[in-house]
């Protein structure tokens, strides 16, 4: 069965900190991983996308990582804004179908 | 670019009765469309693939005749949610495929 599987569920940090959340995944055969960035009440905005030849990609504060072999993939958020605080979804493609696989997310709370 | 909308983004409604919810891609033409449900700190789940001038394809466990699916026009797909419960009441999300998924704002059902 496909699989994307985020950790941690829940992070709470402090404004200014660093964070790096977990994706890993049992998607085969592999085509492409996206972050996406979920506000309370509001639909998922694409931050990063990677396909397997690509190991890291950023976005402004956002850094996301990927290793293909270990099935693993990091977003990593620099120096954070109380504006992060929302959902971070990990969702990877399937080579040969369009319909992506969601992970549950992780819920990010910064506080001031 | 790449932007899909959703009307009504909030609707409050009696059990019994029909609701209809617009996915509209706003500067491309999209000839997939996506309907998901998204329970409160769950991941967004698939209901139904859309396509242009065909009949939809439903996931399994989602009734094709209470959530019905028009993709009548390359920039317009709708759901209906046909005699609400309020087990219905949920956040739908459509997406639109142009190369990847573009997410709608969501819309809120509330059954009362």
């Amino acid at each position: 069965k496909n699989q994307v599987e985020q950790s941690p569920q829940s992070l709470i940090i402090l404004e200014g900190k660093n964070c790096t959340l977990q994706c890993n995944y049992t998607v085969s055969p592999f085509s492409n991983l996206r972050w996406y960035k979920q506000d309370t009440g509001r639909g998922p905005v694409s931050l990063t996308i990677m396909t397997f030849s690509e190991n890291t990609k950023s976005n402004g504060r956002y850094t996301a990582t990927l290793d293909a072999d270990t099935k693993q993939s990091s977003l990593h958020i620099t120096a954070s804004q109380l504006s992060d605080s929302a959902s971070y979804i990990c969702v990877v493609s399937k080579g040969g179908s369009y319909i992506p696989t969601f992970g549950r997310g992780t819920s990010l709370i910064v506080h001031p | 670019g790449a932007v899909v909308s959703q009307h009504p983004s909030w609707v409050i409604c009696k059990s019994g009765t029909s609701v209809k919810i617009e996915c509209r891609s706003l500067d491309f033409q999209a000839t997939t469309m996506f309907w998901y449900r998204q329970f409160p700190k769950q991941s967004l789940m698939l209901m139904a693939t859309s396509n242009e001038g065909s009949k939809a394809t439903y996931e399994q466990g989602v009734e094709k005749d209470k959530f019905l699916i028009n993709h009548a026009s390359l920039t317009l797909s709708t759901l209906t949610v046909t005699s609400a419960h309020p087990e219905d009441s949920s956040f739908y999300i459509c997406s639109a495929r142009a190369g990847e998924q573009y997410f709608g704002p969501g819309t809120r059902l509330t059954v009362t």
